[in-house]
């Protein structure tokens, strides 16, 4: 069962920040919370995880709350690309990686 | 690299017969697993492997068998072909399968069962 919530869409607009919450309020210590992406049916793709602290690369930030109970995605400048279902997840191995029905984020022009 | 290859990207069965879904990967990687993704849903877990010989069940086995012979290979077999198997099927491997890594999918099967 997916332990997480996230809102079922969302809307931004080109070039603007993007962010995307998810609740994880039952979240244990040893487990990390991850962030997928589906661009139309492709395969999902890796974006960011991290256990306590922020993480940011090259696609994206995460911000996860001194609780741990909740984390927010940042897309800082999004393009129409990143249009797509975004699923967050919270585990601690690939057997229980589990998938809810994720938030689908329109990117407006 | 090619990364993680499905085989074949569409299929159409009728209910009964039986198919094998190919995946394999070219990155030496020790974790493998299936998903399935039926309309407006999101994935879950068939059946997963940590290593060559190792097999485990995942959310949803029922109706589906694995085997995992070689590292590169993860072939999933559906025995006897149900209309509620419709469904798209991804094939996902990580060099890390209990501690925590990175997940790299292939680009689906889509399979009906009529």
């Amino acid at each position: 069962d997916a332990k997480t919530t996230q809102p079922p869409s969302m809307d931004c607009a080109e070039g603007r920040a993007a962010n995307l919450p998810c609740n994880h309020s039952t979240i244990s210590g040893n487990e990390y919370v991850y962030w997928y992406r589906q661009i139309h049916s492709q395969g999902p793709q890796y974006i960011i995880h991290g256990l306590k602290n922020n993480e940011t690369n090259e696609m994206a930030s995460l911000i996860i709350t001194e609780d741990r109970k909740s984390s927010t995605l940042i897309l800082p400048h999004a393009t129409l690309r990143d249009t797509a279902v975004y699923y967050c997840i919270v585990a601690n191995n690939f057997n229980k990686f589990y998938f809810g029905s994720g938030t689908k984020l329109n990117v407006k022009p | 690299n090619a990364g993680v290859t499905q085989t074949p990207k569409f299929q159409v069965l009728k209910t009964g017969q039986s198919m094998t879904l190919q995946c394999a990967q070219d990155m030496n990687h020790e974790y493998m697993s299936w998903y399935r993704q039926d309309p407006g849903m999101g994935l879950r877990l068939i059946h997963y492997s940590v290593g060559a010989g190792i097999t485990d069940q995942g959310e949803v086995p029922n109706g589906y068998n694995v085997s995992r012979s070689t590292t590169e290979d993860f072939p999933l077999r559906l025995l006897s072909a149900a209309p509620s198997q419709t469904s798209v099927y991804f094939c996902a491997s990580s060099s890390s399968g209990g501690l925590i890594g990175e997940l790299f999918f292939g680009e689906g099967s889509r399979l009906t069962v009529l």
